[in-house]
């Protein structure tokens, strides 16, 4: 399939831990990368290749891939960490960037 | 780092060209990519180009109505696009490659808007 599915909307409190999901059949076997944006701002790199941070990222951020399913956890969750977060694959076909649907996380 | 020109309002079936002029890096050493969002929806990629402009890839669904481009002499990318129509208005944003495989830095965008 050339969809990676995102739930739309996720909420959790402040210093909790949020879970956002990434699924596509195999996406274990691809690296995926991850971005925030700010709502008005350009998308930001938050992780790339499942798990590394780029410099500058919070270690609260950090990820997983396994099976059919690809995961950004944010610990400890802050005010300004509400923002869209799109996954991403690059695979070897004719359209090879497929980005996620996207996922609005908010903080109540 | 990255700074993209060149939106506006252009009326249906126009052209448009886009800019996208880099600094702080060596151009010459990244692949470089556009990807546009729509007013309320999410990221698409559009197109990526390698490091010396050889190597060309295009989204299916606008292959043929857009062509990327660069000069490393001028540090600078570009994105031709024709016979626009209204579902192209979005912001675009230029963004640097990374082991052809993600992007680690994005400009601000610049809105197109087609519309008569």
């Amino acid at each position: 399939s050339s969809v990676l599915a995102q739930p739309p909307s996720v909420s959790v409190a402040p210093g909790k831990t949020a879970t956002i999901t990434c699924g596509r059949e195999n996406i274990g076997r691809e690296h995926v990368h991850w971005y925030q944006q700010r709502p008005g701002q350009a998308p930001v790199l938050v992780l790339f290749s499942d798990s590394d941070r780029p410099s500058g990222i919070p270690e609260r951020f950090s990820g997983s891939n396994s099976g059919n399913t690809a995961t950004l956890t944010i610990s400890r969750v802050e005010a300004g960490d509400e923002a869209d977060y799109y996954c991403q694959v690059w695979h070897s076909t004719n359209d090879p960037v497929i980005f996620g649907g996207g996922t609005r996380l908010t903080v109540l | 780092q990255l700074m993209e020109s060149g939106g506006g309002l252009v009326k249906p079936g126009g052209s448009l060209r886009l800019s996208c002029e880099v600094s702080g890096f060596t151009f010459s050493d990244y692949y470089m990519a556009w990807i546009r969002q729509a007013p309320g929806k999410g990221l698409e990629w559009l197109s990526y180009i390698s490091l010396g402009g050889g190597n060309t890839q295009y989204a299916d669904s606008l292959k043929g109505r857009i062509t990327i481009s660069r000069v490393n002499a001028n540090n600078t990318l570009f994105l031709q696009m024709s016979r626009l129509r209204a579902d192209d208005s979005a912001v675009y944003y230029c963004a640097r490659g990374r082991d052809v495989s993600w992007f680690d830095i994005w400009g601000p965008g610049t809105p197109v808007t087609v519309s008569s």
